[in-house]
């Protein structure tokens, strides 16, 4: 069964300082990943996605991931984070081409001034 | 370009009250769509997505029901609503692998 794992409740950075929330994924042939970002009581936003092609995928935001078939990570990074960059970020990935998102726990992002 | 819309944005009901909610998306035809519950601010669980109208595949046996009486719209139902039914409903729709989310409803079953 397709699985995502987050293993990290909660992140804190400073602010300047480079980010990195974690997210490994269980799947049975080539993943389709995604991140998606959520501030408070709003829908989610979709960061950025790893279909196929290059391992390091860059979005919106400034934000980047960086995909590694042989560790099953798609690790979301920022090399210097923002105080508006504190929110929930969720990491999926589809169960099969089309259908729905499985998403994992999400992991809350809190940067610091 | 597309959008999507969900209302209401709030709602408080009553244990045992019926329950509404109604997800639209303008710009696209035949889309899949997708009702999503989020509880106390954490993850989200699938409950019910639609391949097209009057097609609805139920994820979660519970008392909530869907329906998708036209191509864009899609409805979460219940008959009789439940504490546990408290949370952040999300409808989405998707398109060549990706998902757009809509604004959400906030319900609480008080």
């Amino acid at each position: 069964a397709q699985s995502v794992a987050q293993p990290e409740d909660q992140v804190k950075v400073a602010e300047g300082n480079p980010l990195t929330v974690k997210c490994t994924y269980s799947v049975s042939g080539n993943p389709y990943l995604f991140w998606y970002v959520q501030y408070p009581n709003r829908g989610l936003q979709f960061l950025l996605k790893y279909i196929t092609g290059d391992n390091l995928v860059k979005g919106s935001y400034g934000f980047e991931a960086e995909f590694n078939k042989s560790q099953t990570s798609f690790h979301l990074k920022k090399p210097s984070a923002l105080v508006s960059d504190s929110a929930l970020y969720f990491c999926a990935v589809f169960r099969q081409a089309g259908t729905a998102l499985i998403f994992g726990k999400g992991t809350t992002l809190s940067v610091s001034s | 370009s597309q959008t999507i819309h969900q209302w209401p944005a709030t709602l408080v009901q009553p244990v045992g009250s019926p329950l509404s909610l109604e997800c639209t998306v303008e710009g696209t035809s035949n889309p899949n769509l997708y009702w999503y519950r989020q509880a106390a601010g954490r993850g989200l669980q699938l409950l019910f997505y639609s391949v097209g109208i009057g097609q609805i595949s139920s994820e979660v046996p519970q008392n909530l029901s869907a329906s998708r009486p036209q191509d864009r719209q899609f409805i979460l139902s219940s008959k009789k609503l439940l504490l546990s039914d408290s949370g952040f409903y999300l409808c989405a729709w998707s398109r060549q692998n990706e998902q757009f989310f809509g604004p959400g409803t906030r319900l609480t079953v008080l």
